[in-house]
């Protein structure tokens, strides 16, 4: 069965510090990978994906993640990391099918920037 | 484009009650998803439409159903609350005109449902 790992229920960071948020996927098949960031109250914004191709995937807001399919990995990375970056991260897999599609989300990750 | 859109934002409803909620895709998008967010349980699969036909299930209740419109949007209706299906309630959009294979979703801001 298809499952994703957030293994950081909470991370606190200093603002301008470096970032990385850990996602482990079990999937059998290549895996269509998704960031998303959801502010309180709010939908989800998606951060950026991974289809195929070039293994490094830069995304909206200075962030970038790194598929890594040995590791079955694809952490998300932010090199200075803005107060305005609190928020619950989410990693998804997508998976499709003539029947239909299917996200399968990791419990998420808090992020706290403080001063 | 403007985005997915979800009304109501906000409902209150008593235990037994039923609530109907709506969402709107993308401008293009024929595929529709809805979402249950809670604490407890995170964010969990409700179901899958596309050209007006239920595509994907997740492991709800009856008491969960949906529908959608030829122009795309979608409802998705709970009958008979309980306590437990108070929760942020997303609804996500995709293009999916290739037919098969998986496209990126974008998703609304939810509707946040209590039940008393």
């Amino acid at each position: 069965a298809q499952s994703v790992t957030q293994p950081d229920i909470h991370i606190t960071v200093s603002e301008g510090a470096s970032l990385e948020l850990r996602c482990n996927y079990s999937y059998g098949a290549t895996p269509y990978l998704f960031w998303y960031v959801q502010s309180p109250g709010q939908g989800l914004q998606l951060l950026l994906k991974y289809f195929s191709g070039d293994t490094l995937v830069q995304g909206i807001k200075g962030f970038e993640a790194e598929f890594k399919r040995s590791q079955s990995s694809f952490n998300l990375r932010k090199p200075s990391v803005h107060w305005s970056d609190a928020a619950e991260y989410f990693c998804a897999v997508g998976v499709g099918s003539n029947t239909g599609n299917q996200f399968y989300f990791g419990t998420g990750t808090s992020l706290t920037v403080i001063p | 484009k403007a985005g997915v859109t979800q009304t109501p934002r906000y409902l209150i409803k008593t235990r037994g009650q039923q609530v109907t909620l709506s969402c709107s895709p993308i401008s293009g998008h024929r595929s529709v998803s809805w979402y249950q967010q809670t604490p407890g349980q995170g964010l969990q699969f409700l179901f899958e439409y596309f050209s007006e036909t239920q595509r994907n299930k997740g492991n709800f209740p009856g008491r969960f159903s949906g529908r959608q419109f030829s122009n795309s949007r979608s409802e998705m209706n709970v009958s008979t609350l309980e306590l437990g299906d108070s929760a942020l309630y997303l609804c996500a959009s995709s293009a999916r005109f290739r037919g098969m294979g998986y496209e990126t979703q974008y998703f609304g801001p939810g509707t946040r449902l209590l039940v008393l």
